[in-house]
Protein backbone atom coordinates (compact mmCIF):
# COMPACT_ATOMS: atom_id res chain seq x y z
CA UNK A 1 0.00 0.00 0.00
CA UNK A 2 1.46 3.72 -0.95
CA UNK A 3 2.09 5.97 2.27
CA UNK A 4 3.08 9.25 2.00
CA UNK A 5 3.20 10.81 5.75
CA UNK A 6 4.62 14.55 6.02
CA UNK A 7 6.21 16.09 9.30
CA UNK A 8 7.98 18.82 10.34
CA UNK A 9 5.40 21.44 10.17
CA UNK A 10 4.29 23.91 12.52
CA UNK A 11 4.38 27.90 14.09
CA UNK A 12 7.17 29.83 12.29
CA UNK A 13 7.47 33.10 12.52
CA UNK A 14 7.79 35.62 9.33
CA UNK A 15 11.25 35.40 7.98
CA UNK A 16 12.27 31.98 9.44
CA UNK A 17 12.88 28.86 8.35
CA UNK A 18 11.26 25.31 8.38
CA UNK A 19 11.86 21.75 6.67
CA UNK A 20 9.17 19.49 5.68
CA UNK A 21 9.59 15.25 5.28
CA UNK A 22 7.65 13.03 3.82
CA UNK A 23 8.23 9.59 4.06
CA UNK A 24 7.66 7.27 1.64
CA UNK A 25 6.92 3.52 1.80
CA UNK A 26 4.87 0.56 -0.52
CA UNK A 27 6.28 1.36 -3.49
CA UNK A 28 9.96 2.41 -5.09
CA UNK A 29 10.46 5.64 -4.29
CA UNK A 30 13.01 6.18 -6.25
CA UNK A 31 11.26 5.50 -9.75
CA UNK A 32 8.75 8.15 -8.95
CA UNK A 33 8.85 11.85 -9.62
CA UNK A 34 7.10 13.95 -6.50
CA UNK A 35 5.98 16.76 -5.74
CA UNK A 36 4.63 19.35 -2.95
CA UNK A 37 1.31 21.10 -3.27
CA UNK A 38 -0.16 23.55 -0.71
CA UNK A 39 -3.83 24.42 0.45
CA UNK A 40 -4.24 27.93 2.25
CA UNK A 41 -7.06 28.24 4.74
CA UNK A 42 -10.39 27.49 3.17
CA UNK A 43 -8.40 28.07 -0.60
CA UNK A 44 -7.82 25.65 -3.66
CA UNK A 45 -4.83 23.59 -4.26
CA UNK A 46 -1.64 25.25 -5.45
CA UNK A 47 1.72 23.23 -6.91
CA UNK A 48 4.63 24.57 -5.33
CA UNK A 49 7.61 22.66 -6.34
CA UNK A 50 8.71 18.90 -8.22
CA UNK A 51 12.02 16.92 -8.08
CA UNK A 52 13.02 14.09 -10.75
CA UNK A 53 13.02 10.86 -9.64
CA UNK A 54 16.88 11.19 -9.34
CA UNK A 55 16.99 14.50 -7.98
CA UNK A 56 18.51 16.12 -11.10
CA UNK A 57 16.21 18.17 -11.68
CA UNK A 58 13.44 20.66 -9.77
CA UNK A 59 10.96 23.17 -10.58
CA UNK A 60 9.06 25.99 -8.38
CA UNK A 61 6.56 28.22 -8.39
CA UNK A 62 7.58 31.80 -9.02
CA UNK A 63 6.20 32.95 -5.58
CA UNK A 64 8.87 30.74 -3.47
CA UNK A 65 11.94 30.56 -6.13
CA UNK A 66 14.89 31.48 -4.36
CA UNK A 67 12.97 30.24 -1.00
CA UNK A 68 12.13 27.20 -1.35
CA UNK A 69 14.07 23.93 -1.95
CA UNK A 70 12.84 20.72 -3.11
CA UNK A 71 15.29 17.81 -2.55
CA UNK A 72 15.23 13.75 -2.23
CA UNK A 73 17.08 11.08 -0.40
CA UNK A 74 16.43 8.34 -2.41
CA UNK A 75 18.31 5.64 -0.11
CA UNK A 76 15.97 7.11 3.25
CA UNK A 77 12.86 7.36 0.83
CA UNK A 78 11.98 10.23 1.73
CA UNK A 79 11.12 13.69 0.53
CA UNK A 80 12.10 17.50 1.67
CA UNK A 81 10.64 20.87 1.43
CA UNK A 82 13.29 23.45 3.35
CA UNK A 83 11.48 26.81 3.24
CA UNK A 84 13.15 29.64 4.31
CA UNK A 85 12.17 33.58 4.71
CA UNK A 86 8.63 32.71 5.02
CA UNK A 87 5.75 34.87 4.25
CA UNK A 88 2.48 35.01 5.92
CA UNK A 89 1.28 33.84 2.55
CA UNK A 90 2.95 30.88 3.07
CA UNK A 91 0.65 29.55 5.65
CA UNK A 92 -1.07 26.00 4.52
CA UNK A 93 -1.58 22.61 4.77
CA UNK A 94 1.27 21.39 2.58
CA UNK A 95 0.98 17.55 0.99
CA UNK A 96 3.21 15.34 -0.80
CA UNK A 97 2.31 13.91 -3.94
CA UNK A 98 3.63 11.17 -6.46
CA UNK A 99 3.46 12.18 -9.79
CA UNK A 100 3.51 9.91 -12.71
CA UNK A 101 2.36 9.83 -16.48
CA UNK A 102 0.04 7.79 -18.41
CA UNK A 103 1.67 7.89 -21.77
CA UNK A 104 2.77 11.89 -21.87
CA UNK A 105 0.17 13.07 -19.96
CA UNK A 106 0.88 13.32 -16.02
CA UNK A 107 -1.08 13.45 -12.71
CA UNK A 108 -0.44 13.25 -9.22
CA UNK A 109 -2.20 9.66 -8.10
CA UNK A 110 -1.39 9.48 -4.02
CA UNK A 111 -1.20 12.11 -1.94
CA UNK A 112 0.04 12.36 2.08
CA UNK A 113 -2.42 13.37 4.91
CA UNK A 114 -0.68 17.26 4.95
CA UNK A 115 0.87 19.02 7.16
CA UNK A 116 -0.11 22.66 8.79
CA UNK A 117 2.62 25.49 8.25
CA UNK A 118 1.49 28.99 9.90
CA UNK A 119 3.80 32.10 9.67
CA UNK A 120 3.09 34.32 11.88
CA UNK A 121 4.34 36.87 14.62
CA UNK B 1 0.59 30.19 -17.02
CA UNK B 2 -2.37 27.99 -17.58
CA UNK B 3 -5.61 29.40 -16.07
CA UNK B 4 -8.59 26.80 -15.00
CA UNK B 5 -11.77 28.08 -14.44
CA UNK B 6 -14.02 25.72 -13.26
CA UNK B 7 -17.40 26.07 -12.44
CA UNK B 8 -20.04 25.90 -11.17
CA UNK B 9 -18.58 27.08 -7.55
CA UNK B 10 -20.86 25.35 -5.87
CA UNK B 11 -23.82 22.51 -6.56
CA UNK B 12 -26.61 21.61 -4.71
CA UNK B 13 -28.08 17.71 -5.79
CA UNK B 14 -30.23 15.23 -4.90
CA UNK B 15 -29.82 11.38 -4.39
CA UNK B 16 -30.07 9.83 -7.77
CA UNK B 17 -29.04 12.88 -9.61
CA UNK B 18 -26.89 13.61 -12.56
CA UNK B 19 -24.35 16.58 -12.27
CA UNK B 20 -21.31 17.92 -14.24
CA UNK B 21 -18.75 19.84 -13.25
CA UNK B 22 -16.71 22.04 -15.76
CA UNK B 23 -13.17 23.02 -16.06
CA UNK B 24 -11.79 25.73 -19.50
CA UNK B 25 -8.19 25.95 -19.41
CA UNK B 26 -6.74 29.16 -21.00
CA UNK B 27 -5.18 27.25 -23.73
CA UNK B 28 -5.24 23.66 -25.03
CA UNK B 29 -3.93 20.68 -22.47
CA UNK B 30 -4.12 18.16 -24.62
CA UNK B 31 -6.08 15.70 -22.04
CA UNK B 32 -3.48 16.33 -19.53
CA UNK B 33 -6.11 16.75 -17.01
CA UNK B 34 -7.38 15.01 -13.80
CA UNK B 35 -10.18 15.52 -11.04
CA UNK B 36 -9.96 15.21 -7.64
CA UNK B 37 -12.59 14.63 -4.51
CA UNK B 38 -11.45 16.10 -1.60
CA UNK B 39 -13.58 15.54 1.76
CA UNK B 40 -13.50 17.93 4.81
CA UNK B 41 -10.44 17.58 6.12
CA UNK B 42 -8.92 15.12 3.89
CA UNK B 43 -6.08 14.98 1.34
CA UNK B 44 -7.18 14.85 -1.97
CA UNK B 45 -8.07 11.87 -3.62
CA UNK B 46 -7.61 10.90 -7.47
CA UNK B 47 -10.94 10.19 -9.67
CA UNK B 48 -10.06 10.94 -13.65
CA UNK B 49 -6.73 11.08 -15.18
CA UNK B 50 -5.73 11.95 -18.92
CA UNK B 51 -9.01 13.54 -18.77
CA UNK B 52 -11.12 10.43 -19.40
CA UNK B 53 -9.13 7.31 -17.23
CA UNK B 54 -11.32 6.00 -14.57
CA UNK B 55 -8.73 5.47 -11.20
CA UNK B 56 -9.19 2.12 -10.43
CA UNK B 57 -11.29 1.48 -7.48
CA UNK B 58 -13.73 4.59 -8.39
CA UNK B 59 -17.14 4.04 -8.50
CA UNK B 60 -18.26 3.95 -12.74
CA UNK B 61 -20.79 6.37 -11.80
CA UNK B 62 -17.81 9.03 -12.64
CA UNK B 63 -16.33 10.08 -15.61
CA UNK B 64 -14.96 12.44 -17.09
CA UNK B 65 -14.83 14.14 -21.25
CA UNK B 66 -13.32 16.73 -23.20
CA UNK B 67 -10.26 17.72 -25.29
CA UNK B 68 -8.86 21.05 -25.94
CA UNK B 69 -9.69 23.40 -23.57
CA UNK B 70 -13.29 21.92 -22.33
CA UNK B 71 -13.32 19.13 -19.94
CA UNK B 72 -16.05 17.86 -17.51
CA UNK B 73 -16.70 15.57 -14.43
CA UNK B 74 -19.78 13.56 -14.85
CA UNK B 75 -21.12 11.65 -11.34
CA UNK B 76 -24.42 9.72 -12.80
CA UNK B 77 -26.59 9.16 -9.92
CA UNK B 78 -25.29 11.04 -6.85
CA UNK B 79 -24.45 9.48 -3.62
CA UNK B 80 -24.83 10.64 -0.02
CA UNK B 81 -20.84 9.85 0.20
CA UNK B 82 -20.15 11.91 -2.96
CA UNK B 83 -20.55 15.02 -0.95
CA UNK B 84 -16.94 17.28 -0.87
CA UNK B 85 -14.81 19.73 -2.96
CA UNK B 86 -14.20 18.38 -6.62
CA UNK B 87 -11.02 20.11 -7.96
CA UNK B 88 -9.50 19.54 -11.63
CA UNK B 89 -5.69 19.75 -12.34
CA UNK B 90 -3.72 20.62 -15.54
CA UNK B 91 -0.06 18.87 -15.77
CA UNK B 92 0.39 19.71 -19.62
CA UNK B 93 2.97 22.96 -18.55
CA UNK B 94 4.31 24.27 -15.60
CA UNK B 95 3.18 25.77 -13.29
CA UNK B 96 0.76 23.06 -12.82
CA UNK B 97 -2.34 24.41 -11.94
CA UNK B 98 -5.72 23.79 -10.40
CA UNK B 99 -9.41 24.69 -11.19
CA UNK B 100 -10.60 26.99 -8.33
CA UNK B 101 -13.22 24.18 -7.04
CA UNK B 102 -16.84 22.84 -6.58
CA UNK B 103 -18.16 22.53 -3.06
CA UNK B 104 -21.03 19.58 -4.11
CA UNK B 105 -23.74 18.70 -1.20
CA UNK B 106 -26.24 16.62 -1.24
CA UNK B 107 -29.83 18.34 -1.45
Amino acid sequence: EVQLVESGGGLVQPGRSLKLSCAASGFTFSDYNMAWVRQAPKKGLEWVATISYDGSSTYYRDSVKGRFTISRDNAKSTLYLQMDSLRSEDTATYYCARWVYYGYRGYFDYWGQGVMVTVSS
Amino acid sequence: DIQMTQSPASLSASLGETISIECRASEDIYSNLAWYQQKSGKSPQLLIYAANRLQDGVPSRFSGSGSGTQYSLKISGMQPEDEGDYFCLQGSKFPWTFGGGTKLELK
